[in-house]
């Protein structure tokens, strides 16, 4: 089976500060997705990395998929209350499927 | 931008009752999904349809069936609700080109069997 293994479980942090939450796997995906969810909502896509070793931003978000397409990172920059929320990776298989992450629960404290 | 709703935001049910939940995406994707999120387990794979009348069971069937008779609307069936299918239920849509799977989800349905 394959797993894609989220570190940290939980992040706690305060207004202003740097995190970096990671996503690996002894497997290798086809492309990456990350996504964020709300409480009470639904997963939404924030962005999708394709080729080993590429680098995505989105304004204070960061996003890199590993050279061997095993593992990624999302990084956050001076992060603010508004960045709470679940963050999900998502690898897609060599069969096509799309393997979750369990998940990085983010809070920023004003 | 892709819409997907879903017919109830809350649902409780009783033991044993049949429950349907409904899915519909107006971004005409081929592919829709079903899936029960719970804290600590992350999202698992109920069922997908890649078309029309078209169903494979995913990660974890059991106690569910679904039902795609148009293209927008996939339907998730617990046929007798049992108390460890209360559980956040998400459907989503995507285009699937192989190396790529951009699901789009819908807000969720939270599911209580009493």
């Amino acid at each position: 089976t394959q797993l894609l293994e989220q570190s940290p479980q939980f992040l706690s942090i305060q207004e202003g500060e740097n995190l970096t939450v990671y996503c690996n796997s002894s497997s290798v995906f086809s492309s990456l997705q990350w996504y964020r969810q709300e409480p009470g909502e639904g997963p939404v896509l924030l962005v999708t990395v394709v080729t080993g070793g590429e680098v995505k931003k989105l304004k204070r978000l960061t996003f890199q998929f590993g050279d061997a397409r095993k593992d990624s990172s999302l990084h956050i920059t001076a992060a603010q209350p508004g960045d709470t929320g679940l963050y999900l990776c998502a690898g897609v298989n060599q069969g096509g499927k799309l393997i979750f992450g369990q998940g990085t629960e983010l809070s920023v404290k004003p | 931008d892709v819409k997907v709703t879903q017919s109830s935001r809350y649902l409780v049910k009783r033991t044993g009752e049949k429950v349907f939940l409904e899915c519909v995406q107006d971004m005409d994707h081929e592919n829709m999904f079903w899936y029960r999120q719970d804290p600590g387990l992350g999202l698992r794979l109920i069922y997908f349809s890649y078309d029309v009348k078209m169903k494979e069971k995913g990660d974890i069937p059991e106690g569910y069936s679904v039902s795609r008779e148009k293209k927008e609307r996939f339907s998730l069936i617990l046929e007798s609700a049992s108390t460890n299918q209360t559980s956040m239920y998400l459907c989503a849509s995507s285009l699937w080109s192989g190396l790529v799977n951009e699901q789009f989800f819908g807000p969720g349905t939270r599911l209580t069997v009493l």
